[in-house]
């Protein structure tokens, strides 16, 4: 039973414009939440998070927005450039002190120059 | 500053072997997690060491094990191999402490190991 999900595959936009990607969850004891960029051959990097009290959290060209009622939050970048292309998951821990973290299966944006 | 490291970065075995991976923790980091990332699917967790004792685990079979050392670095234990266990298996590193309680994790390469 996956607790967190990223039903999209895929996302292609063109370079400049706006990418919005996507995440629902289903466990309610999840307060924390996270986004990693992954490039081919590296570990996931750490890229932005937003806690479960807040519904906004911005960095520069990432914006992460979190709807607690209905249980998604979704990751805008704009504008888009070429190097984001990368695999991006979605990631949330529950309230318990172990950092467990619980991941998507991961959405590979791709930005046309 | 040192970032995490993992060794082999690629490793193949046959069915019922055995296999140990190493990661090196961030450093400044007390703290390691585990995980397994099979193809097309994002990670999973298999277990967190901290203070040289784990402290949580995931979903895996008793045939997973780990060790954390003195200088927080790890080790990932896979006995009786199976074709089901290829996959990359990442290491993370945190700080876990009183006042950081977001304790981010940082990851290390990965390393791909294939069981034929």
């Amino acid at each position: 039973d996956q607790q967190v999900k990223q039903n999209s595959p895929s996302l292609s936009v063109q370079e400049g414009r706006i990418s919005i990607l996507n995440c629902d969850y289903t466990n309610s004891m999840f307060d924390y939440f996270l986004w990693y960029k992954k490039y081919p051959a590296e570990g996931p990097t750490f890229l932005i998070s937003i806690s479960s009290i807040k519904d906004k959290n911005e960095d520069g060209r990432f914006t992460v927005f979190l709807n607690k009622s209905a249980k998604h939050l979704s990751l805008h970048i704009v504008p888009s450039q070429p190097g984001d292309s990368a695999v991006y998951f979605c990631a949330a821990r529950d309230t318990g002190a172990n950092s467990k973290l619980t991941f998507g299966k991961g959405i590979t944006l791709s930005v046309r120059p | 500053e040192t970032g995490v490291t993992q060794s082999p970065t690629h490793l193949i075995k046959t069915r019922g072997q055995q296999v140990t991976l190493r990661c090196s923790s961030q450093s400044g980091h007390n703290t390691v997690s585990w995980y397994q990332q099979a193809l097309g699917q994002g990670p999973q967790f298999i277990f967190q060491y901290y203070r040289e004792e784990e402290n949580g685990r995931g979903n895996f079979p008793p045939r997973f094990s780990g060790l954390q050392f003195p200088n927080y670095s790890s080790e990932l234990n896979v006995n009786a191999l199976e074709l089901d266990d290829s996959a990359l298996y990442l290491c993370a590193s945190s700080l876990t402490g009183r006042t950081s309680a977001r304790n981010e994790q940082f990851f290390g390469p990965g390393t791909r190991l294939t069981v034929l």
